[in-house]
């Protein structure tokens, strides 16, 4: 069964200061791993697809990399915009083509 | 991107009532999902919608309490039924484009069943 665990639930940063979200994945095979951003009242918003270990994604102020076991979402000089929910999700190369999401993790940048 | 209208955003319902959920799509999409999102939770599929034919649901989720139409390829919609209090969360209407592997989302549909 595929698992997908994101640590920490929580996260609170100062303005400017960096971090990273940290999602552990269990797939029998690795089709893709997306991370999307969910804001209060709105549905999850896309930001990256990584496939391969050692892939690497920017956007702004965050990049996504991709190991055989884990996928980091480091955030740079975080602003209070950048507060949300990030999730994780993995799809796996056989059978079901329903993507495994992980419970998130919120946010918060203080200015 | 997709553009995905959701309907209602928000309502509070009676136990016993049922409350349909309106997905309409700017454009026609081959796949169409609902999920839940309860508080603390990962997001859950309920179901897969068809076009032309019956809802495929998952493991927990029975058509009779979670009823889904699929008249068209840019619509659908998600009845709960019978509610009660732990029905309340979140629904996503979710919509994937043939050959574009990523979701796209719905606003949301907050219901709470008091």
């Amino acid at each position: 069964e595929d698992q997908v665990t994101q640590s920490p639930e929580a996260l609170r940063l100062q303005e400017g200061e960096s971090s990273s979200l940290n999602c552990s994945y269990t797939v029998s095979g690795l089709r893709g791993l997306f991370w999307y951003r969910q804001d209060p009242g709105k549905g999850p918003e896309f930001l990256f697809t990584l496939y391969s270990a050692g892939e690497e994604k920017e956007k702004e102020r965050l990049k996504a990399t991709l190991t055989k076991k884990e996928s980091f979402l480091h955030i740079t000089a975080p602003k209070p915009e950048d507060s949300a929910t990030y999730l994780c999700a993995v799809r796996a190369s056989g059978g079901s083509y329903i993507p495994t999401f992980g419970r998130g993790t919120s946010l918060i940048v203080h200015p | 991107s997709a553009v995905i209208s959701q309907k209602p955003s928000r309502d509070i319902c009676q136990r016993g009532t049922s409350l349909t959920i309106q997905c309409q799509v700017d454009s026609q999409v081959t796949m169409m999902f609902w999920y839940r999102q309860q508080p603390g939770q990962s997001l859950t599929l309920i179901a897969t919608a068809n076009q032309g034919s019956e809802a495929t649901y998952e493991s927990g989720f029975v058509i009779d309490k979670f009823p889904i139409s699929r008249p068209n390829l840019t619509f659908s919609t998600l009845t709960v039924s019978n509610m009660s209090p732990e029905d309340s969360s979140i629904y996503l209407c979710s919509v994937e484009r043939q050959g574009i592997e990523k979701l796209f989302f719905g606003s949301g549909t907050q219901l709470s069943v008091l």
